[in-house]
This record gives C-alpha cells, structure tokens and sequence, in this order.
C-alpha cells in the first residue's frame, strides 16, 4: 500500500483566513481524492484531484471555496478558503493506486484536523 | 433513507469476544465492499475488501456480504484491547467513489 503524508496535521485558524493542506504519497497513484470528516458525519468526498487539469467536484463543494491542485502523480494540495467555524473538521487525503488481482484499492492519510475560531 | 446506514455504538464488549459489526445499504449498485478501521487521531486503514456476495476470511477478521437483503457484517473473533477503534463501512458501484457509513465506535475492555 501506498504511504501518505499530510501536512499540517492540525491547526488553528480565524475566521476569513484561508489554509493549504498538502498531501504527499511515496509512490506515483493513479487516483487522488480529498475528503471531509465531521464529527458524527460520514466522510464526504469533496473532490477527485485531476494531474494537470481542474479537479473535479462533488455537489456541494465548490471551487472558489475549496481550489486543489495536482501538479503531478505524487502530490496535491486542498486549500479551505474564507474559512467559517463551520469548515472545523478533519480533512484526508485518499489515493487509488494500481489495481491488484483487478482491484483497486483506497487508501487514506493520516488527516489534517482544522479548528476555526 | 441514507444510502448506508451503521450503528453509531458506542459498542463495549470484554476482550475475547466475538464482535459483530454491521451496515445495510439501499443502493443495488454496490459491488465493492470495504471495512476500514480508523484509531483515534489517525486517518482510516484499510481492513477488509469484498467483491460481491460471500464471505473472506483473514486472521480474526471476517467479512460477510449479503446482496440480496442489502447487509454486510464484520466479526472480530478473540476480541483484543488493540481492536479498539471506529470501524467504518464502505462500498462503491463501478466507479472509484465510496459511499460510507458513519462508523461504529468499537471499545474492547481488557
């Protein structure tokens, strides 16, 4: 499996501010994808993170509010833009490498949990 | 209705038992079966992965998928302190997205 790292692990943030996540893999993924945790809540898939061209987005998360970028198969970043308390959460990073015996499996980082004040 | 739905828990059993973790679905898409297990503080970490109907087994882990009544189960034989952890369901139709259940907090007391 596919070793990831997030940075920051955790922060604190005012509201209005804006933080980059960034997510780092050891090895070349065919698939990356950014996820949100709630607490009580389901993880969310925000958005796939697309090498070298727009990620593309789940309903409900919008660009303008959550810019990633992908500039190449070992690396991406997630930014959580004019941050509200409400973006308090725990943010993953997940990626799909090669399949094995055909299929693919999803593996995720270790998290970056986001408090805004 | 949620497209899957788990048992919150919390869920407390003494070590050495036999845990049965659960999770029904609505979507007869699903073909991808997954259970992650997700330690405090830590992202998930892949535990099981079922294609379609039956059963796999590794070590104490076993994972059961029943597709025509929509259900999947994950037993935790010789329960261990260790195994203490939110475990969370997973599954997917032909594409990469999962869809997860809330997870099931898990507390085995020694």
């Amino acid at each position: 499996s596919a070793v990831i790292s997030q940075k920051p692990s955790r922060d604190i943030c005012q509201r209005g501010t804006s933080l980059t996540i960034q997510c780092q893999v050891d090895s070349q993924v065919t698939m990356m994808f950014w996820y949100r945790q709630q607490p009580g809540q389901s993880l969310t898939l925000i958005a796939t993170a697309n090498q070298g061209s727009e990620a593309t987005y789940e309903s409900g998360f919008v660009i303008d509010k959550f810019p990633i970028s992908r500039p190449n198969l070992t690396f991406s970043t997630l930014t959580v833009s004019n941050m509200s308390p409400e973006d308090s959460s725990i943010y993953l990073c997940s990626v799909t490498g090669q399949p094995q015996r055909g299929i693919y499996e999803q593996y995720f980082g270790p998290g970056t949990r986001l408090t805004v004040t | 209705q949620k497209e899957v739905e788990q048992d919150p828990g919390p869920l407390s059993v003494p070590e050495g038992a036999i845990v049965s973790l659960n999770c029904t679905y609505s979507n007869s898409a699903f073909q991808y079966f997954m259970w992650y297990r997700q330690y405090s503080r830590k992202g998930p970490e892949l535990l099981m992965y079922t294609y379609s109907s039956g059963n796999k087994e590794d070590g104490r882990f076993t994972a059961q998928v029943d597709k025509s009544s929509k259900y999947i189960s994950l037993f935790i034989r010789d329960s261990q302190p260790s195994d203490s952890a939110t475990y969370l369901c997973a599954m997917r139709a032909g594409s990469y997205q999962l869809t997860f259940g809330k997870g099931t907090k898990l507390s085995v007391i020694p």
